[in-house]
């Protein structure tokens, strides 16, 4: 089963302003991704973050890599109406051979 | 700079057919990866491929799917008999080899949408 935790499951902001997502694990990952998925598509790499307490933005987002490296971070700043979407962060445990374990995403709206 | 693309993009079938989907990764990676997704989840993990060895396996991957990367290059994901519980998104990824920072980078195709009825 899944282990990483990301809540709430939907959240509902207005245009411009900024929103924060996070993940978290009981288990230590050595790597964090963030994705971005449209119904119908496929996830679309936003971040990815390798060290703990690493800040990486990317445009509009930043993300973090915890200290603790059993969570991360995900900022969205002055969002658009093009950022509705399910964001889901991923993680590679160490000594996992690459695969990824997902959270069950955060699904986000954003009203004009 | 092509992604990764998955065909068909969707398909119906019923319940005790067999379905068989492709994938090619971006050119160079050498790893491939296969996950299902069901709605209101994240993917899961399926099954890996690093060049045309077959490295890892979910117990997801019951006896009925079989993958396959005979030269390294696209992989191919086959369910047998399949069962209503099989409908879902069947996703592939793939990410360069690694280099001496052992980072990690997955990027996904558009996924195949499975519905059997």
């Amino acid at each position: 089963g899944q282990q990483l935790n990301q809540s709430p499951q939907s959240m509902f902001i207005q245009e411009g302003e900024d929103v924060s997502m996070n993940c978290t694990s009981s288990s230590i990952f050595n790597t964090w991704l963030w994705y971005k998925q449209d119904p119908g598509e496929g996830p679309v790499l936003l971040i990815a973050l390798y060290k703990a307490g690493e800040l990486t933005s990317n445009g509009r987002l930043t993300a973090q890599f915890g200290i603790t490296r059993k969570d991360s971070f995900l900022n969205i700043s002055a969002s658009i109406p093009s950022d509705v979407g399910i964001y889901f962060c991923a993680g590679v445990q160490a000594g996992a051979n690459s695969k990824l374990t997902f959270g069950k995403g955060i699904t986000l709206s954003v009203r004009p | 700079d092509t992604g990764v693309s998955q065909n068909p993009r969707h398909k119906i079938t019923k319940r005790g057919q067999n379905v068989t989907f492709r994938c090619d990764p971006i050119s160079e990676h050498n790893r491939l990866y296969w996950y299902r997704q069901t709605l209101g989840q994240g993917p899961e993990f399926l099954t890996y491929f690093q060049n045309e060895a077959q490295l890892e396996k979910s117990r997801l991957l019951s006896d009925r799917f079989s993958a396959e990367r005979p030269k390294g290059s696209f992989s191919t994901l086959e369910i047998q008999r399949t069962e209503q519980g099989d409908s879902a998104m069947y996703l592939c990824a793939s990410s360069p080899p690694r280099g001496r920072t052992l980072q990690e980078t997955q990027y996904f195709g558009p996924g195949t949408r499975l519905l059997v009825l």
